[in-house]
């Protein structure tokens, strides 16, 4: 079984509905992010947590909302979905912050907003 | 700020081919740094990491070199094949938080 699985793995929705993408790992790590990929632009950073207590916003967290139900699920929410935030959408982990520390990555999710 | 800038694609290359994907960074303090490959249909996977200046990772036959003095850490594959193709993202984690990520180099290698 996968370490990070993600939900749904492709979803199309129309403007103004409302999303959840859900992100579970059963690697124990503590730290949990979102990214997402656009063609030409590479990784963005949307929001992330270091432990269950704790939400940070990342490079582009307009738009979005996270929670953090337990240490080892992550949830994005899309509250009102908009044409351009159509992207693939990628849930990582980590261990800590130690030098060498790897993310590893979720298979994606793929959304379309029409 | 903390940033990473690698080679822009996409590049087509023919089997048994050199391969150098350049990657150049701005940090502050001491990062460690990534290659990451993602391959179609895939999220991202580790390719390899140094963690200090002059290491060298390595792992299937690309290797990159942790340069501080040039900021840099390009990678290579002395003959690359046809399964290489694939999204190639360069990274940094500055100081033990987030990760930064360059754009992506997409690589195709033709038979």
């Amino acid at each position: 079984d996968a370490d990070v699985t993600q939900t749904p793995r492709n979803r199309i929705t129309k403007t103004g509905k409302r999303i959840m993408l859900e992100c579970s790992q059963t690697k124990g790590h503590d730290r949990m992010y979102w990214y997402r990929q656009d063609p030409g632009l590479g990784l963005r950073l949307i929001y992330y947590s270091f432990d269950v207590k704790d939400i940070n916003k990342g490079e582009i967290s307009d738009g979005y909302s996270v929670s953090r139900q337990a240490q080892a699920k992550f949830s994005l929410s899309l509250e009102s979905a908009i044409p351009n935030q159509t992207a693939l959408y990628f849930c990582a982990t980590s261990d800590s912050g130690l030098a060498g520390a790897e993310q590893f990555f979720g298979p994606g999710t793929r959304l379309t907003v029409l | 700020g903390d940033s990473v800038t690698q080679m822009e694609g996409p590049v087509t290359l023919s089997e048994e081919a050199f391969l150098t994907i350049n990657c150049t960074y701005t940090a502050t303090g001491y990062p460690s740094l990534f290659w990451y490959v993602q391959y179609p249909g895939e999220g991202l996977q580790l390719l390899l990491k140094a963690t200090k200046a002059d290491d060298k990772g390595s792992n299937k036959g690309f290797e990159a070199t942790y340069r501080k003095e040039t900021t840099s850490f390009h990678l290579e594959k002395g003959s690359v094949q046809v399964s290489d193709s694939a999204v190639y993202f360069c990274a940094l984690i500055p100081t033990g938080n987030q990760f930064y990520f360059g754009t992506g180099t997409s690589l195709t290698v033709i038979p």
